[in-house]
Parts: C-alpha cells; structure tokens; sequence
C-alpha cells in the first residue's frame, strides 16, 4: 500500500500558484519522498524529491515539515498544461529493493 | 534530454497469444523497471531488473511474464500466454544508480489490448 495520502482533487486558477498537499506520516528516516504528474495516459512524470531540506527545480518547489510527516508541492504559476494526476510517493528503497507505490494521486485541474 | 522510449505505442493481439513490449532506457541508466496500468486505477509495480537479473518482482509479475536485456540498448516484456485481464498500459522506467536518490524516469508507455 502506498504510504502517503492526498486529496483526490484541486482546482487552481492558471497563473496562481497550486500547492497541493500529501500525509506520510510513517515515513522512515531515510525515505525520500517524490511527486510525480500523469497528463492523461502519458507516463508518469518526474518533477521532485526531497528528503528532509526544501527543494526547489525549474518546475516546482518542494517542502517538507520538519517532523517529515507532511510536505507541499508548489507550482509557483500554474497553466492549463498543468492539469493533470499528481502522485506523492515516498520511495521504498533497500539493497535489494527500490519500487515506486502509486497512490491515487491529486487530480489538479487548472482553469482559464 | 534524454528519454525512455517505448514501442509499439499500442499493440492489439488475441487472447493466448505471445506479446513482447520493447523499451529504450535512458543509455547511461543501469537499473530498468516494468509498471502497468489497468484503465482507470492505480500504476502498479511489476519487476526491477539490475545487473542481467530480476532484484524484485510483485505478485503480478507470475510465470507468464519474463524481461530481459537482450543486448546494450533494449528491455523487453514477454507475456507468453495473453489473458483479456492483461489489457493494460505498460510503462517502462529507467534510473542512475549516481551519487544520492536519482529518480526513476517513465516513458510513454504500450497500451496493450487483448482480444
């Protein structure tokens, strides 16, 4: 089961920001959490990860608490081509395993 | 940049059966995964593959299923006995091993329909 849980829809305006929120609050020290996107039936697409420090990419920003059990994924200006599922995973990853689990994601749907 | 390509786009075939799918990872890229997705759920896990071996497979991935890397550039999915419930995208990924977490990077994905 995926670790992580996220609304299953947002609406945003394009050119404000979307911040979309994901719980993982089992999380183990050395997980890294990741947001992915699914625009329609494309596969999914990477954007960020983190482990405890903000990030910041040409995409995105990325900020967890300090407890690590929660974190935010910032679309400082979303556009119509934003639209689309995004996932927060905390990747399982050991010597002999390393799997994403999809949850059902955020449905983000951007309008005019 | 760099991208996992994967073909056909779609494949049609009858029940029972053999498809393989063909994936492109990313070239520096020395860990490869299989994933699918039934219409309208989940992406689901299938196989991890390092190192010319399987390092994790799920519950899905049974005895109909095998990957391989039959030469520098390719990974392929076999399903040797098409099930209608096989009917699925398939998405291929690919990662770095590097310096720190590297992502896992998807392609386009197979849609696969079984007749």
């Amino acid at each position: 089961d995926a670790k992580t849980t996220q609304p299953p829809s947002m609406d945003c305006a394009e050119g404000r920001a979307a911040n979309l929120p994901c719980n993982h609050s089992t999380i183990s020290g050395n997980e890294y959490v990741y947001w992915y996107r699914q625009i329609h039936s494309q596969g999914p697409q990477y954007i960020i990860h983190g482990l405890k420090n903000n990030e910041t990419n040409e995409m995105a920003s990325l900020i967890i608490t300090e407890d690590r059990k929660s974190s935010t994924l910032i679309l400082p200006h979303a556009t119509l081509r934003d639209t689309a599922v995004y996932y927060c995973i905390v990747r399982v990853r050991s010597y002999n395993t390393d799997k994403l689990i999809f949850g059902t994601g955020t449905r983000l749907q951007v309008f005019p | 940049e760099p991208e996992v390509t994967q073909t056909p786009s779609h494949q049609v075939t009858q029940m029972g059966q053999e498809v393989i799918l063909r994936c492109v990872p990313i070239s520096n890229h020395l860990y490869f995964y299989w994933y699918r997705q039934i219409l309208g759920q989940k992406v689901e896990f299938l196989v991890s593959f390092y190192n010319n071996e399987i390092s994790e497979k799920s519950e899905i991935f049974d005895d109909q299923f095998s990957v391989e890397r039959p030469d520098g550039s390719n990974f392929t999915l076999k399903i040797r006995s098409t099930k209608l419930e096989d009917s699925a995208m398939y998405f291929c990924a690919s990662s770095n091993p590097g310096t720190g977490n590297q992502p896992q990077h998807f392609g386009d994905g197979t849609r696969l329909s079984i007749l």
